[in-house]
């Protein structure tokens, strides 16, 4: 069965210093997102992509963030200046943008900004 | 806006018993609902979701859930939890195809042998 893969699984870096993380959706999917999850707390809404280009995003999307679908496979998502409330778990997710209305998710990558 | 509220962070039941994780939500739209499920160090994977129609709509797992529009409700069933099921729970609500899902704060089970 397709499903989405996010690498690398944990990530470590120090405040400062910027991340790229990497996503690779379900091949035939239109839709991309990212989100991300606070230890403890609840998964939030970063940004969503389609069609090349940021379809919305949410308050905490701020200049430091941003999405890149840079080959047709892979969707990144760039944080520019890590700072230490930036760790969390990060989830990517695409949907076909038919009828199942489903999105899939990756299996996360765990940013740790020290 | 909308939002969801999860009843409940833990939940424990017996083996073998009634699992019922409550869930509400605000929408101005007629929202489609969503259960998720993720099992310790995983990704999110979808128990089941309600678009429209059937207002009782059954998952993975022997879940199942039901949308009452009356009493902005859609909680999660199981007539017999196993082991298995213990997991967190996440009930979400999206206001259109393919837009962004909202998550509640998620409900953690925990089955008791």
């Amino acid at each position: 069965e397709p499903e989405v893969t996010q690498t690398p699984s944990h990530q470590v870096t120090q405040m400062g210093q910027e991340v790229i993380l990497r996503c690779v959706p379900i091949s035939n999917h239109l839709y991309f997102y990212w989100y991300r999850q606070i230890l403890g707390q609840k998964v939030e809404f970063l940004v969503s992509f389609y069609n090349n280009e940021i379809s919305e995003k949410s308050e905490i999307f701020d200049d430091q963030f941003s999405v890149e679908r840079p080959d047709g496979s892979n969707f990144t998502l760039k944080i520019r200046s890590t700072k230490l409330e930036d760790s969390a778990m990060y989830f990517c997710a695409s949907s076909s943008g038919q009828s199942s209305y489903e999105q899939y998710f990756g299996p996360g990558t765990r940013l740790t900004v020290t | 806006a909308q939002s969801v509220t999860q009843l409940g962070s833990h939940v424990s039941v017996s083996e073998g018993a009634l699992v019922l994780l409550r869930c509400n939500y605000s929408s101005s739209v007629p929202p489609y609902l969503f259960w998720y499920v993720q099992y310790p160090n995983q990704g999110l994977q979808l128990l089941l979701k309600y678009t429209t129609g059937a207002t009782l709509v059954k998952g993975i797992n022997g879940f199942e859930a039901e949308f009452k529009k009356s009493e902005t409700s859609f909680h999660l069933t199981k007539p017999s939890a196993h082991m298995s099921d213990a997991a967190e729970y996440f009930c979400a609500v999206s206001p259109n195809r393919d837009d962004k899902i909202i998550f509640g704060k998620g409900t953690r089970l925990h089955i008791l042998p």
